[in-house]
Parts: C-alpha cells; structure tokens; sequence
C-alpha cells in the first residue's frame, strides 16, 4: 500500500530564509508524488509533480523537490521564503491506474516570520 | 474553463437534517474523486467515479452517504442524518492525464 509521512507538523522561517519541507514515502510500485499547497478555507493548489521523468522537479512560485529513490524521499524546497508562501502544505502518492486516488500525508504548515 | 467548481462553499446544518453538495468538474476530465478533510489532518479518500460508474468507495463512506455522477458530468454528495463528527471540508477533484484539480471544497459544520 502506498503512503506518505510528512515529518513536522509546523515549520517557521524567516522572511528570506530556505524553506525545507520533508517527505517520505512508502510505495510497491515507482511511484507518482505530488506536492500541494492549501491557504485557509481553499482546496488544493498542485505545486510539483514527480511522474518518474527528472528527478529534480521544479514547480510554481520558485518551489523545487527532489525524488531520491534510495531515501524514499521527496522533499519540497525553497532557497528564499516570502511571506506568501505561509500555508499547509501536503505531500501526496498517487495510488496505481486505474484508481489513480491520492493518499495524502498529514500537512505541514509553515510560518514565514518577518 | 474554470476550473473545480463546488457548491455550496459553507453549509451549517442541525444534526439528523441531510445535506448535498455539488461538484462541477473540468469538463474533459472523465475521473473525479471526493475526498473528506477534517481539522489538521490532509484529505482523505471517500470515492471515486469514471464517468458516470462509482468504481471505488472508501470505508469512511458509511451507508449514510450516497455519491452519484448522473451522464458523467457533476456529481453529488449527499449525507443523510448527519452527525457532528460529520463536520469537515468535503473536496472533489478531476484528473486529467497525471494530476487531479481541486475545487475550493465545501465546508460541512453540524451543529
């Protein structure tokens, strides 16, 4: 069964600072991975995607995440954060076709300090 | 195009009233999905449609909820009887060919 483990629940960095969200994964097949932002009271916003292409996948609003195979691991980075960038974030696999449902972990939100 | 659409975005309901909601797909997307999201925790799958075929229901999906995709175009979801543990953001998404879009979900508060 496919699943992922976002390790920390908050993340505070200072207006300028890296961003580093964690994600692991935990999948039988090559798996597809996702990252998405939620602002409050919003649905999902699809920042990257990995689709088993390029490793290291760039996404909007200057996000990046790297797939590394031998760590199971897709982390989300940002080399400067903004002040808009304060939001949850979910990591998510994608379960095989034809279901294709995601399975998301538990969110991490972040906190962009001045 | 517009993207997701769902209606209503709130709804506060009494327990025991049943309540529906909506969801407008992009229109070329033949799957969509709904997903419940409660209060610190990521969405979690409730099923799945192909078309117009309910192909897949999680166990969160008690026999109080009913999901249908008449012509598979919109869909609905209903809850019957609803309970305060009901409250949360219910999300639908369509897939296109490697991503789902999400709508701006509709928040559920049982009162």
């Amino acid at each position: 069964a496919q699943s992922v483990t976002q390790l920390g629940s908050h993340v505070s960095v200072s207006e300028g600072a890296l961003v580093l969200l964690r994600c692991n994964y935990s999948s039988s097949v090559p798996p597809y991975l996702f990252w998405y932002v939620q602002y409050p009271n919003q649905g999902l916003q699809l920042l990257l995607k990995y689709t088993s292409a390029a490793t290291l996948v760039k996404g909007i609003n200057g996000f990046e995440a790297e797939f590394k195979k031998s760590e199971t691991s897709f982390h989300l980075t940002k080399p400067s954060a903004h002040m808009s960038d304060a939001a949850e974030y979910f990591c998510a696999v994608s379960e095989p076709p034809p279901t294709d449902k995601l399975i998301f972990g538990t969110g991490t939100r972040l906190q962009v300090f001045p | 195009d517009t993207g997701v659409s769902q209606n209503p975005r709130h709804k506060i309901t009494k327990r025991g009233q049943n309540v529906t909601f909506r969801c407008d797909p992009i229109s070329e997307h033949n799957r969509l999905y709904w997903y419940r999201q409660t209060l610190g925790q990521g969405p979690e799958f409730l099923t799945y449609f192909q078309n117009e075929a309910q192909l897949e229901k999680s166990r969160l999906l008690s026999d109080r909820f009913s999901a249908e995709r008449p012509k598979g175009s919109f869909s609905t979801l209903e809850i019957q009887r609803t309970e305060q543990g009901d409250s949360a953001m219910y999300l639908c998404a369509s897939r296109g060919t490697t991503e789902a879009f999400f709508g701006q979900g509709t928040r559920l508060t049982v009162v």
